[in-house]
């Protein structure tokens, strides 16, 4: 079953409005990584988080690691109608040692 | 450098039919992936080589089969298709960790 979860499935948001999506994990996470699907495009890597309680910042993006490395957030702020599409988590998880995608976060922006 | 390349873009098959998905890339990655994506269940791993040579099963591998032809091509074959494979296919490879993806197969199985 599918080890690594993602909340909100879907977000609604006004443009220049922040929001925040996570990402949690039933096992420990080796590695987190972050990537975005445009509509009908393909994943685009973001962003790897390795150390526990890790943040790394992208203009607007902010992307954090737990501390104990079973959960991981992104958080945008000031919306814009470019930040739409789906965000996935990816982690490696000690039991399998290959990559799991969470189901993804599906971000509309209203202008 | 056009990076991870998928033929076909677009595919319709009828059940029992078979058919190869092929995939390139020129950055000299030694692994390489077939992804399958769904609605709401995010992308799921069907097969995997971490090098030239050799293959493994993912987390969803009934109904499929690879080949590593060499380090640029790995290829997804689906010996009889059936409704349950209609997706979207993804291939990907990597290199220390951070994966890149092509531009993915639509397979509509009827």
């Amino acid at each position: 079953g599918q080890q690594v979860m993602q909340i909100p499935q879907y977000q609604h948001v006004q443009e220049g409005e922040d929001f925040t999506t996570y990402c949690n994990s039933s096992t420990t996470l080796s590695n987190i990584q972050w990537y975005k699907q445009r509509p009908g495009g393909h994943p685009v890597f973001l962003i790897q988080l390795v150390k526990s309680g890790e943040v790394k910042k992208q203009k607007r993006l902010t992307f954090q690691f737990g501390e104990a490395k079973k959960n991981s957030s992104l958080h945008i702020t000031a919306t814009q109608t470019t930040d739409v599409g789906t965000y996935f988590c990816a982690g490696i998880t000690d039991s399998w040692g290959k990559l799991q995608f969470g189901a993804g976060t599906q971000v509309v922006v209203t202008p | 450098n056009a990076g991870v390349t998928q033929t076909p873009k677009f595919q319709v098959l009828k059940t029992g039919q078979s058919m190869t998905l092929q995939c390139a890339q020129d950055m000299n990655h030694n692994s390489m992936y077939w992804y399958r994506q769904d609605p709401g269940m995010g992308l799921r791993l069907i097969y995997y080589s971490a090098s030239e040579g050799t293959t493994d099963k993912g987390e969803v591998p009934n109904g499929y089969n690879v080949s590593r032809l060499n380090k640029r091509e790995f290829s997804l074959r689906l010996e009889s298709a059936a409704p349950s494979q209609t997706s979207v296919y993804f291939c990907a490879s990597s290199e220390l960790g951070q994966q890149f993806f092509g531009p993915g197969t639509r397979l509509t199985v009827l």
